[in-house]
């Protein structure tokens, strides 16, 4: 069975810089991976950020952005705002099915 | 813009057949592929299955047995059946298009 990878939790300060990670149990996630990165914050429906690695939606604020980084899919915030705190979920293909990983709930303090 | 409204009913004894309906409004079905999703209480995103307009299904190996996924391109709809539920099938069901456009979720509960 196909395991995803987060980190549980993170903390950043406002302003701050934070990576978050998705790894995978099969070995290194390539673009081929197509990767998908959501936030969900508190009694809300997901909200897509980023899709096949990099790409942002129109509503995806500037301050995130998406790439490889040593074998991982990675979430980059940029600048961040106490908004950003929230769950955020990456999600991978695997030839026909998709797995989304554990999340990773980012706190803002 | 493209919206997605889904409904079913919310609440199931076990061995039920769980049914949810999502409707594409703002937009057709060609082209795209749609999804259904679930986040059980307290717990991350799981991916259940996806269809496309020609029909062609992908669904979780977890739950393949027990999962259907169906269009109705004459209503610009796409359902899913879940059969056989358990208190393990209790969640929130997402629709969703190429999962940049979700539905507002449908809570089901499964008791007896």
């Amino acid at each position: 069975q196909t395991v995803v990878t987060q980190e549980p939790s993170l903390t950043v300060s406002p302003g701050g810089t934070v990576t978050l990670t998705c790894a995978s149990s099969t070995g290194a996630v390539t673009s081929s991976y197509s990767p998908n990165w959501f936030q969900q914050k508190p009694g809300q429906t997901p909200r897509a950020l980023i899709y096949t690695t990099s790409n942002k939606h129109s509503w995806t604020p500037a301050r995130f952005s998406g790439s490889l980084l040593g074998g991982k899919a990675a979430l980059t915030l940029s600048g961040v705002q106490p908004e950003d705190e929230a769950e955020y979920y990456c999600l991978l293909y695997y030839g026909g099915a998709w797995v989304f990983g554990g999340g990773t709930k980012l706190t803002v303090l | 813009q493209v919206q997605l409204q889904q409904w079913g009913a919310g609440l199931l004894k076990p061995s039920e057949t769980l049914s949810l309906t999502c409707t594409v409004y703002g937009g057709s079905l060609s082209g795209d592929y749609w999804i259904w999703i679930r986040q059980s209480p307290g717990k991350g995103l799981e991916w259940i299955g996806d269809i496309n307009h020609s029909g062609n299904t992908n669904y979780n190996p977890s739950l393949k047995s027990r999962v259907t996924i169906s269009v109705d391109t004459s209503k610009n709809q796409f359902s899913l059946k879940l059969t056989s539920v358990t208190a393990a099938d209790a969640a929130v069901y997402y629709c969703a298009r190429n999962f940049d456009i979700w539905g507002q979720g449908t809570m089901v509960t499964v008791s007896s």
